[in-house]
């Protein structure tokens, strides 16, 4: 059983497509995460979710909107996709805030 | 400079060998975690501490909050640590580590 899956794992897109990343946690964990890896390998939270609400929101442009349809499901839509966007995004959930963070497998974004 | 600096960046030892991968952080914090992420991409955390000492196996990792520093250890090490190693500091906004690349040789 995976207790963090994201889907798709790899996508590979055109410039100015919609798409979105699909996250569910089994877990039965309260807090949901989106983090974005660059090509550098450095990791930076995008977005934080505790119980479907939203609680950060990096600085992020608002051609990415998370959508939590229920506090298991955490979904990432990207308008508008942009050649710098291209990135691994990983899902993570947690207990609450603060403990300790369970990663999805990531997936691979390759905007072409 | 980063809120948050790794050293070494990247490190080769042969098996068998003590390793040591370090963490300054600037920002006060509440928690730190060290994460590992293997070559296929996955990230796996290991220990997440706010004060003291952890053990988990070949594992140690321990945090001086006064100096806000950090160290993971790993005794015997084994090919099969060879990942990055990243800290991150923070409760729910994490801000990372750029991450240390170990290599374990057999």
């Amino acid at each position: 059983d995976t207790a963090v899956s994201q889907t798709p794992k790899y996508l590979v897109t055109q410039m100015g497509n919609d798409k979105s990343i699909k996250c569910e946690q089994n877990l039965g964990h309260d807090t949901m995460y989106w983090y974005k890896q660059d090509s550098k390998k450095f990791l930076k939270i995008m977005f934080s979710y505790n119980n479907k609400e939203l609680i950060i929101n990096e600085t992020v442009p608002n051609r990415f909107s998370p959508k939590s349809p229920d506090k298991a499901h955490l979904n990432l839509h990207i308008n508008s996709l942009e050649l710098g966007d291209s990135a691994v995004y990983f899902c993570a959930s947690s207990p609450q805030r603060g403990n300790t963070i369970y990663f999805g497998e990531g997936s691979w974004l390759t905007v072409v | 400079k980063n809120e948050v600096e790794q050293s070494p960046q990247n490190l080769t030892a042969q098996e068998g060998e003590f390793i040591t991968i370090n963490c300054s952080y600037s920002v006060g914090i509440s928690a730190l975690h060290w994460l590992q992420q293997h070559p296929g991409g996955g990230i796996v955390s290991l220990f997440m501490l706010s004060s003291g000492k952890k053990k988990h196996g070949r594992l140690i990792a321990t945090i001086n909050i006064q100096e806000k520093h950090s160290s993971l250890h790993i005794t015997a090490s084994h090919p099969r640590d060879s990942a990055v190693y990243i800290c991150a500091v923070g409760i729910e906004k994490l801000v990372f580590g750029k991450g240390t690349k170990l290599t374990v040789n057999p």
